[in-house]
């Protein structure tokens, strides 16, 4: 059973960079089947996509986060990582990760996530 | 971006009552959505894919259909165990998006 923990900081002060690193379990992350994600979510609000990475190191970042985003691969650790810049307490949230199943070539879903991680941002 | 529009925010229904859930997206995307469903203080749970597909281990009183921009969420006999929160989310073009959710209570 493939099994996803968050790791990092969870205070961050405003304008820093925000680092997480993902720890997968139970399976390689360099199985050509699977994206690996990043989700955060605000306290009490929904869900917003960051970014993921393919095991080649393709990556796809949401546009609105895209000049301050950086996902990257450990394939001899196993692990996926997040780095953030200059961040605001607006990005205070729970940060997941998360794998995204690829079928029937286009098509995916985000199968297995993690616990999540709180981080504030704050002065 | 594609937004998806969640109905209704909050419901509140009994034991064993019919519950159903409709997600509208901006633009056609298909069948390129998934439910899922979120307890208080716990990460999402996948229980529907590509709009209609029940996924492994998920009980079979939650559904899903739909195509195009229009989607429905049902969960045939409420149980106590489904109180939780539930987004759609698209994976028709960059940035997938969510849902903004429904909170789904007992009444």
């Amino acid at each position: 059973q493939v099994q996803l923990q968050e790791s990092g900081p969870g205070l961050v002060k405003t304008s820093q960079t925000l680092s997480l690193t993902c720890s997968v379990s139970g399976g390689s992350i360099s199985s050509g089947m699977f994206f690996w994600s990043w989700i955060r979510q605000p306290a009490g609000k929904g869900l917003e996509w960051i970014g993921r990475i393919y095991t080649s190191g393709s990556t796809n970042y949401n546009p609105s986060l895209k000049s301050r985003v950086t996902i990257s691969l450990d394939t001899s650790k196993n692990q996926f990582s997040l780095s953030l810049t200059s961040v605001t307490a607006a990005e205070s949230a729970v940060y997941y990760c998360a794998r995204e199943r690829l079928s029937s070539g286009y098509k995916s879903s985000f199968d297995h996530w993690g616990q999540g991680t709180l981080v504030t941002v704050s002065s | 971006d594609i937004q998806m529009t969640q109905s209704p925010s909050s419901l509140s229904a009994s034991v064993g009552d019919r519950v159903t859930i409709t997600c509208q997206a901006s633009q056609d995307i298909s069948n390129y959505l998934n439910w899922y469903q979120q307890k208080p203080g716990k990460a999402p749970k996948l229980l529907i894919y590509d709009a209609f597909n029940l996924e492994t281990g998920v009980p079979s009183r939650f559904s899903g259909s739909g195509s195009g921009t229009d989607f429905t969420f049902t969960i045939s006999s409420l149980q106590s165990e489904d109180i939780a929160t539930y987004y759609c989310q698209h994976y028709d073009t960059f940035p997938w998006t969510f849902g903004q959710g429904t909170k789904v209570e007992i009444k």
